[in-house]
């Protein structure tokens, strides 16, 4: 069982720029999740996707975006980077029949200059 | 309005002794609670949960107790080991829609051999 990948490992942007990160969710995960974890924090849930589309969202404004893919991969964009995006971003996957448990990849630390 | 607090930032423990990790909830739509443990650069690895129709759960060394009554929960670690000094999150869900988690803040826990 394969387990759930992150890329990049680490980013550098300046404010007002825009940002794709990326996620291959664990081999027959369905559900995926985005979290933000800014330091000395808990991860805070950003959007879940299920079948391709939005299956709820926290309190992120829309520049917080995101897609899956038929292939259950997924990227979160961020639109007009501020300062306080700076965090780790986690990605979560689950099984549809057991979505309560969810896996987390490694994660993406985002710098904003 | 912080709806999981983990009250105590870290915890000390002697290698073999008990440790127990404590985590209060707010809100009573909550009905699934996990922890999870994180290592430094890691993403958060799950390590058990327990459904609000349980009050307790035990998997090896790990069991949680749930007291709904009292909004609580609380990870005990018996016998604590070294390998086991990471944070440790306490998350809720509601599973009534897309089943978000809500983290608390986290608690430290150093095992000292």
């Amino acid at each position: 069982e394969t387990g759930v990948t992150q890329s990049p490992t680490h980013l550098i942007k300046t404010r007002g720029q825009q940002v794709t990160l990326r996620c291959s969710s664990q081999s027959g995960h369905n559900t995926v999740s985005w979290y933000q974890q800014a330091l000395g924090q808990g991860p805070q849930f950003i959007f879940q996707y299920y079948r391709e589309e939005e299956n709820g969202r926290g309190n992120f404004p829309p520049r917080f975006s995101g897609l899956q893919f038929p292939n259950y991969s997924s990227e979160l964009n961020v639109n007009a980077l501020e300062l306080d995006d700076s965090a780790l971003y986690l990605c979560a996957s689950s099984l549809v029949t057991n979505q309560e448990t969810q896996y987390f990849g490694p994660g993406t630390r985002l710098l904003v200059l | 309005d912080q709806q999981v607090k983990q009250n105590s930032p870290s915890l000390s423990v002697q290698e073999g002794r008990i440790s127990i990790l404590n985590c209060d909830y707010t809100n009573s739509m909550f009905d699934y609670f996990l922890w999870y443990k994180k290592y430094p650069a890691e993403g958060p690895t799950f390590l058990i949960s327990i459904s609000s129709i349980k009050d307790k759960n035990e998997d090896g060394r790990f069991t949680v107790f749930l007291n709904k009554s009292a909004k609580h929960l609380s990870l005990h670690i018996v016998p604590s080991q070294p390998g086991d000094s990471a944070v440790y999150f306490c998350a809720a869900s509601a599973r009534a829609g897309s089943y978000q988690l809500t983290f608390g803040k986290g608690t430290k826990l150093s095992v000292i051999p």
